[in-house]
């Protein structure tokens, strides 16, 4: 069946470090792939996403681009803020009949210090 | 704009008590979803309701009911609760459930189950 593997966590950086949180998925068809963000107390959030191979998915300075070659859509971002302090999850809509049904990873918790 | 709301945001149980949650939305959206979120698992589907009238089983169905009053609410009912269901309870909605289409959640109910 479909899956998502993050890297594991959790990642822990100082404000303006540079940031990858790595993602890989397995997946039938042409999947849809997500970064959702949830911060302390909050749902989920759509952070990017990208529908096709090569596409670059990109929002408040986070990016990901979707490789179907190596099967990943890692998140990056230059310089991280202690306000990116967050939990994130890679998700894929695996398409068909899946009506909007996301398959999320694990999830990797970001701790960014001042 | 509430979005997605969800009640209760916290809820205590004994096993074998029965309670239902509760989320409704004001976007106008035809799929809803119920999602279970613990710890190194990431987020599970529990069912969704693809448009008013019908509803499905997700990944983790068992032990649970659901129901689509209307259009704007979608409850999840644990006739029997166990231990087993401890978890963070996510509700989400999109506007036709499809392949790129993005999901917005409710900010969650924390139920223990002792």
């Amino acid at each position: 069946g479909d899956s998502v593997t993050q890297m594991e966590g959790p990642v822990t950086l100082s404000e303006e470090a540079f940031l990858t949180i790595n993602c890989t998925y397995t997946a039938t068809g042409y999947p849809s792939l997500f970064w959702y963000v949830q911060y302390p107390g909050e749902g989920l959030q759509l952070l990017l996403k990208a529908t096709k191979a090569d596409d670059k998915g990109s929002n408040k300075g986070f990016e990901a681009t979707y490789r179907k070659e190596t099967t990943s859509f890692h998140l990056e971002k230059g310089s991280v803020q202690v306000s990116d302090s967050a939990v994130y999850f890679c998700a894929l809509n695996a398409g068909g009949t899946s009506y909007g049904k996301l398959t999320f990873g694990q999830g990797t918790i970001l701790t960014v210090h001042p | 704009n509430a979005g997605v709301t969800q009640t209760p945001k916290f809820q205590v149980l004994k096993t074998g008590q029965s309670m239902t949650l509760q989320c409704a939305q004001d976007m106008n959206h035809n799929s809803m979803y119920w999602y279970r979120q613990d710890p190194g698992m990431g987020l599970r589907l529990i069912y969704y309701s693809a448009s008013e009238g019908t509803t499905d089983k997700g990944e983790v169905p068992n032990g649970y009911n659901v129901s689509r009053l209307n259009k704007r609410e979608f409850s999840l009912r644990l006739e029997s609760a166990a231990p087993s269901q401890t978890s963070v309870y996510f509700c989400a909605s999109s506007p036709w459930g499809q392949l790129n289409e993005k999901l917005f959640f409710g900010s969650g109910t924390q139920l223990s189950v002792l």
